[in-house]
């Protein structure tokens, strides 16, 4: 069964605009939750976390939202940048870490 | 550089010929960890370790074994290869991986044919 789950393959936004990818995951354990990002050919890249004792985290254009009455994430890229266009990975566990299936976000210019 | 080196970068190899993918980091991290990439599956952790001589089983260690013996270094190895093996394999370290996050290596894609 899939603890951690990205339900959205794929999403397409504008340049500047802002980019929200969501994250749904069952185990109410989970103590912390993160995002990578990864490129075609590379691995992924870290870019924010969030401990289950919190509810937002920012830095810089990355922001993510934890609410875990609904066991649900999100990650929100203002604004977004072609360069920002990539898989991104949802991960919650703890030293043991699920990842969701990705969701393949393009930022067209 | 600070990164995390694996090696070989491309592999292709026959059922039940043992083999063992390297791989080694220079940033003196606690924490190691090696993932598969799979098509519509995702990233899924194999085995991790909190330090020398501490490993432990990800979401599907099955067919894989891993020794942590030097800081620096935590190879994977796979006894006898199947075609169900055949993967994108990633190698990651970390000071501390719920706060910093894993860096990872380049990955290493295996072909067991």
């Amino acid at each position: 069964d899939q603890q951690v789950k990205q339900n959205s393959p794929s999403l397409s936004v504008q340049e500047g605009r802002i980019s929200i990818l969501n994250c749904d995951y069952t185990n109410s354990m989970f103590d912390y939750f993160l995002w990578y990002k990864k490129y075609p050919a590379e691995g992924p890249t870290f870019l924010i976390s969030i401990s289950s004792i919190k509810d937002k985290n920012e830095d810089g254009r990355f922001t993510v939202f934890l609410n875990k009455s609904a066991k649900h994430l999100s990650l929100h890229i203002v604004p977004s940048q072609p360069g920002d266009s990539a898989v991104y990975f949802c991960g919650a566990g703890s030293y043991q870490l699920t990842f969701g299936k990705g969701t393949k976000l393009s930022v067209i210019p | 550089e600070a990164q995390v080196t694996q090696n070989p970068r491309y592999l292709i190899t026959v059922t039940g010929k043992k083999l063992t993918v390297t791989c080694s980091q220079n940033m003196n991290h606690e924490y190691m960890s090696w993932y598969r990439q799979d098509p519509g599956l995702g990233l899924r952790q194999i085995y991790y370790s909190m330090n020398v001589e501490v490993t432990d089983k990800g979401d599907v260690p099955e067919g894989y074994k891993v020794s942590r013996k030097e800081k620096r270094n935590f190879p994977l190895i796979l006894e006898s290869p199947s075609p169900n093996q055949t993967s994108l394999y990633f190698c990651a370290s970390s000071p501390n991986p719920l706060n910093y996050g894993y860096t990872f290596g380049s990955g290493t894609r295996l072909t067991v044919v």
